[in-house]
């Protein structure tokens, strides 16, 4: 089964600041990743994902995503944060080689923008 | 369109109770999901639809049973659930069932049992 690991369960920054959240994945095989957002009692959004064109991904909102394969990592960036960023982010891979499109959630990063 | 919709928003209910929760897509996907998160949690997968067929039940309670009655709409059917079944339920479709095919998901049934 696929592993994925997000570091930091919660990242505050100020606005107007770098945002970084970090994700990365355990298998051999190189997944398939996505970046979701959730704000408070609401579904899941996407926000981009890697299949296996470009490494650099950009996706809504500004948001954009570097797949590396040596570091097995998909992290998410954005130059400048707004308020309007503050929610929940989840990584999630899809395995290249399984029947179904199951999707291995990380734990999620709580992001807190302080004006 | 690339909306999922659920009902109801909010849903509280006794261990007793029978009660259903319905998903709906228009996109034309041909699998759809259920998955359960308690606060604080990532999502986690329940069931699997793929052209209106059961292809995934990740060992889930026979109090929770699913139904797909056509390839647009998904239905939860619950019966004497326990408090600890308090949570979102998502539900998502895809165009595919196989990957690489993104999720979309929906804004989520609030159930609480009491």
């Amino acid at each position: 089964a696929q592993s994925v690991t997000q570091l930091g369960s919660h990242v505050s920054v100020s606005e107007g600041a770098l945002v970084l959240l970090r994700c990365n994945y355990s298998s051999s095989v190189p997944p398939y990743l996505f970046w979701y957002v959730q704000y408070p009692n609401q579904g899941l959004q996407l926000l981009l994902k890697y299949t296996s064109a470009a490494t650099l991904v950009k996706g809504i909102n500004g948001f954009e995503a570097e797949f590396k394969k040596s570091e097995t990592s998909f992290h998410l960036t954005k130059p400048s944060a707004h308020m309007s960023d503050a929610a929940e982010y989840f990584c999630a891979v899809s395995d290249r080689l399984a029947n179904f499109n199951k999707f291995y959630f990380g734990s999620g990063t709580k992001l807190n923008v302080k004006p | 369109d690339t909306e999922v919709t659920q009902t109801p928003k909010h849903l509280v209910m006794g261990m007793t109770n029978k009660k259903s929760l319905k998903c709906e897509q228009h996109m034309g996907h041909r699998a759809m999901y259920w998955y359960k998160q308690k606060a604080k949690k990532p999502p986690e997968l329940m069931f699997v639809y793929s052209y209106e067929k059961l292809s995934i039940n990740e060992s889930v309670p026979s109090r929770f049973s699913p139904e797909c009655p056509n390839s647009s709409l998904l239905n939860l059917h619950l019966h004497a659930l326990q408090p600890e079944d308090s949570a979102l339920y998502l539900c998502a479709s895809s165009q595919e069932s196989q990957a690489p095919n993104e999720q979309y998901f929906g804004p989520g049934t609030r159930l609480t049992v009491t």
